[in-house]
């Protein structure tokens, strides 16, 4: 079975900063995706980046990035020159690359970007 | 933008009343899925839904639970005979395929309450 832990429950940081969020693993797959997905309060989750685990290098969306550690099973995003909308939940999540579709989430991480 | 939408937003019901959660899936998505949030604990996998058919369930999924596409645009979750575990976010998701690669998107959640 697969797990992902997410050890940072709440984050804060000044807007225009950057911040780490982290994210680690365990699974014995060799070929999976990983996920992180950005829930705004009081609105649904949506997907802010995803990773290939057989690519090699970290995947970007404008602002977010990923440091993508395979062997460490490790899993953390970035974020670029925060902004106040960017306070919302954070969940890491994996998924399986073939057979099962079911998403398996971290517990959260609460990151609050102050003015 | 489409979107996943659900309803109610709220439920309360009492211990062993039936309950059923409503979703519409994006129109043109073929796969559905429900998640579950307990207060404080992890977004987990209930079931997943293709062709009328489950494709996989979790173990939480037992028989109080059952899925259903009554018409062609909505997805529903029953919960037969509610217990106090029962009560958490519940969201659904839908998505265009079944690969890893496809984006599950996610509904804004119905939080049951039982009593």
């Amino acid at each position: 079975a697969q797990t992902v832990t997410q050890s940072q429950p709440e984050m804060s940081v000044q807007e225009a900063e950057t911040v780490t969020l982290s994210c680690t693993y365990d699974t014995s797959e060799n070929n999976y995706y990983l996920f992180w997905y950005k829930q705004p309060p009081s609105r649904q989750m949506i997907l802010v980046i995803r990773q290939e685990a057989y690519k090699q290098q970290n995947a970007t969306e404008n602002r977010f990035s990923v440091n993508f550690q395979k062997a460490a099973k490790s899993f953390s995003l970035k974020i670029s020159d925060s902004q106040l909308g960017d306070t919302a939940m954070y969940f890491c999540a994996f998924m399986k690359r073939q057979g099962a579709q079911k998403l398996v989430f971290g517990q959260g991480t609460r990151l609050t970007i102050n003015p | 933008e489409p979107e996943v939408t659900q309803t109610p937003s709220h439920q309360v019901t009492q211990m062993g009343q039936e309950v059923i959660l409503r979703c519409v899936p994006i129109s043109n998505h073929l796969y559905f899925y429900w998640y579950r949030q307990i207060l404080g604990q992890k977004v987990e996998f209930l079931v997943s839904f293709y062709n009328n058919e489950i494709s996989e369930k979790s173990e939480i999924f037992d028989d109080q639970f059952s899925v259903e596409r009554p018409d062609g645009s909505n997805f529903t979750l029953k919960i037969r005979s509610t217990k106090l575990e029962d009560s958490a976010m519940y969201f659904c998701a839908s998505s265009e395929f079944a690969n890893a690669y496809n984006e599950q998107f996610f509904g804004p959640g119905t939080r049951l309450t039982v009593l």
